[in-house]
């Protein structure tokens, strides 16, 4: 079975400019998760998605990031403008229910260098 | 709000030992309770997950204990080698996670 998929693996922007990522989650998987993994920290969530609804933003500073699953499969997350304090790993996760039951799979993740 | 906590932060032991990380969370009403391994600069890597009903989960020579009264988990791993060197993380109901262990087995 394949993964989760991330695209791109690292994107170096300056502040204030927008950056998006996109996550293709495992076939199947009806929820989706994003992630924001600043260096020494443990992940944080920012956005959950059941099917292509949001379950839970809020974590998510709506003044500057957005997301969209509109589909019900893949999703992108954005950042406008981008801050300093956005450096860091943003990771997608899926499950084949909000539950949980099966439990979750990562992607490998994007590097966010904000400059 | 469910709060994890992962304990100690940070680890180091020689090879061949036998070692402990714990996670405590502060919502007994869970799901379940995974536990992961990330490597630097790499995504999570699922090792245990322990359904809300059970009380440990095995695999290999890692085994991942649940106790939802008292609100703690512990994954053992039994004769440590330097390719068990990661940080690891637990993550409960709707995924929230710890800091982490960020363990260094030595040589």
């Amino acid at each position: 079975e394949a993964g989760v998929a991330q695209s791109p693996r690292y994107k170096i922007i300056e502040k204030r400019q927008s950056v998006a990522f996109w996550c293709n989650p495992i076939s199947g998987h009806a929820t989706l998760y994003w992630y924001q993994q600043i260096l020494g920290q443990g992940p944080k969530l920012l956005i959950q998605f059941q099917n292509n609804g949001v379950v839970d933003d809020s974590q998510l500073p709506k003044d500057r990031f957005s997301a969209e699953r509109l589909k019900g499969v893949d999703s992108t997350l954005k950042i406008q403008p981008a801050k300093l304090e956005d450096s860091a790993v943003y990771l997608c996760a899926s499950s084949l229910d909000r539950a949980g039951a099966y439990g979750y799979t990562f992607g490998s993740g994007t590097r966010l260098t904000v400059v | 709000k469910q709060e994890v906590t992962q304990i100690p932060a940070a680890l180091s032991v020689p090879e061949g030992e036998n070692l402990v990380l714990n996670c405590s969370f502060t919502d007994s009403a869970i799901y379940n309770l995974q536990w992961f391994r990330q490597d630097p600069g790499k995504g999570l890597t699922s090792l245990l997950l322990i359904q809300s009903s059970q009380r440990e989960q095995t695999s290999g020579r890692l085994n991942a204990s649940l106790d939802k009264s008292s609100g703690r988990s512990t994954l053992y791993i039994a004769a440590s080698q330097p390719g068990d060197s990661a940080t690891y993380l637990c993550a409960v109901r709707d995924m929230r996670f710890g800091a982490g262990t960020r363990l260094t087995v030595k040589p």
